[in-house]
């Protein structure tokens, strides 16, 4: 089994600056996708980026990056210039490659983007 | 493009009565989830199906119910309800691994359960 460890319950950031979300996770697996999601005060889970762990290239989407280190099990979110809609509960998921088993998520982060 | 929808959005149940969360998604995906988010928490799986009369469970199935007789929809059944199944749910469903995309997962916006 998987294990998924978000360490920071909380942060906060003033607007335009840039922040990291810390992930770590623990598997035997090989072949394997992490992702990042976003979950404003609406509920909705949103995908903000994924990677795969056969790529050694971080995934990029517009502000958003991470910072896979394979070897650590590391797997950091980091947003650029932030946004006051950037604030959000974010989770770090792992899926295993092959399977037809859920996610695994950690226990999130809530960001809060400060005006 | 309707995606996954849950129904209903909101509800109160007491205790030892049951329900049934719905969920039916219109992409013709294979694999389909149930996933429960309880406060401060990430979300946890229940049980999935990989296709139309497969199911399996998953972390925490205890309590739950599940059938899949259509391609589209995949019903949660709550079996007398107790006040540790207040949570919130979601539904997802992926395409699976013969996609292009076949790891990406979508939710549907959630079903908040309170057990009073």
């Amino acid at each position: 089994a998987q294990t998924v460890t978000q360490s920071q319950p909380e942060m906060s950031v003033q607007e335009a600056e840039t922040v990291t979300l810390s992930c770590t996770y623990d598997t035997s697996e090989s072949n394997y996708y992490l992702f990042w999601y976003k979950q404003p005060p609406s509920r909705q889970m949103i995908l903000v980026i994924r990677q795969e762990a056969y790529k050694q290239q971080n995934a990029t989407e517009n502000r958003f990056s991470v910072n896979f280190q394979k070897a650590a099990k590391s797997f950091s979110l980091k947003i650029s210039d932030s946004q006051l809609g950037d604030t959000a509960m974010y989770f770090c998921a792992f899926l295993r490659g092959g399977g037809a088993d859920g996610l695994t998520f950690g226990k999130g982060t809530h960001l809060i983007i400060q005006p | 493009n309707a995606g996954v929808t849950q129904t209903p959005k909101f509800r109160i149940l007491k205790i030892g009565q049951s329900m049934t969360l719905q969920c039916t998604q219109d992409m013709n995906h294979n694999y389909m989830y149930w996933y429960r988010q309880d406060p401060g928490m990430g979300l946890k799986l229940i049980y999935y199906s990989v296709g139309a009369g497969i199911t399996d469970k998953g972390e925490v199935p205890n309590g739950y119910n599940v059938s899949r007789s259509t391609t589209e929809d995949f019903p949660l059944r709550l079996e007398l309800a107790a006040p540790s199944q207040t949570s919130v749910y979601f539904c997802a469903s992926r395409p699976g691994w013969a996609a292009l995309f076949g790891n990406i997962q979508y939710f549907g916006a959630g079903t908040r359960l309170s057990v009073l």
